[in-house]
């Protein structure tokens, strides 16, 4: 079945850089783009951007797009964001998706940027 | 524009129909997506394409379009519907969505 899993909540002080993984499995890796979006408490979900594995086409949002890189690793399956220069106001979950529709999503990653 | 609007909460009796709409420009020209995500758990997908339910969502859930709004429709709404409800679509480089809708069911 499809499964993305992602690395272990992260707790990081304001300026340093964070990086999640994701691990998927029960699909043809190089065939679907993957999606990382974050979420702070009772807030709506925030596109950070995506990667397409077949071509390896990357897209990031302005607002953070001098701050985030999303990398594969097609050999194990895995995503990559890694987001540097923390802020307090990165605290979030941050999720990966499957997709153009983001059809099925890891279990999140909570990052906690406090000094 | 990019935003995406929709209404802060809805309220139903179980056994009514919900609807939740979803209003922006690029809806005229980019398709939508529903998600559905309960307290402390990862969104899931139950409308795609506009009109397009995945597998393994119940029949209760569909989605319709007109112009730059997507609506979804739950007949019958049931307790274990109770959630937030955020609509998604991209524009030309990122994805965006909706500020979501809480759906009581009560």
């Amino acid at each position: 079945q499809v499964q993305l899993v992602q690395s272990g909540a992260e707790v990081k002080k304001p300026g340093a850089s964070v990086k999640v993984s994701c691990k998927t499995s029960g699909f043809t890796f190089s065939d679907y783009a993957f999606h990382w979006v974050r979420q702070a408490p009772g807030q709506r979900p925030e596109c950070v951007g995506w990667i397409n594995v077949g071509n390896g086409d990357t897209k990031y949002s302005e607002k953070l797009q001098a701050r985030v890189t999303v990398t594969t690793d097609t050999s194990a399956n895995t995503v990559y964001m890694e987001l540097t220069s923390l802020r307090s106001e990165d605290t979030a979950v941050y999720y990966c998706a499957r997709g153009e529709h983001l059809d099925h999503w890891g279990q999140g990653t909570l990052v906690t940027v406090s000094s | 524009s990019y935003e995406l609007t929709q209404p802060s909460s809805v309220s139903v009796s179980p056994g009514q129909t919900a609807r939740i709409t979803c209003s922006g420009d690029v809806l005229a020209k980019k398709y939508g997506r529903w998600f559905q995500q309960k307290s402390g758990q990862a969104p899931v997908l139950v409308m795609y394409k506009d009109t397009q339910r995945p597998s393994g969502i119940p029949e209760r859930f569909s989605g319709s379009t007109s112009g730059t709004t997507v609506t979804l429709t739950i007949s019958g709404a049931q307790v274990e519907d109770e959630a937030d409800y955020f609509c998604y679509s991209e524009t030309d480089y990122i994805g965006v969505f909706g500020g979501g809708t809480t759906l009581n069911v009560l």
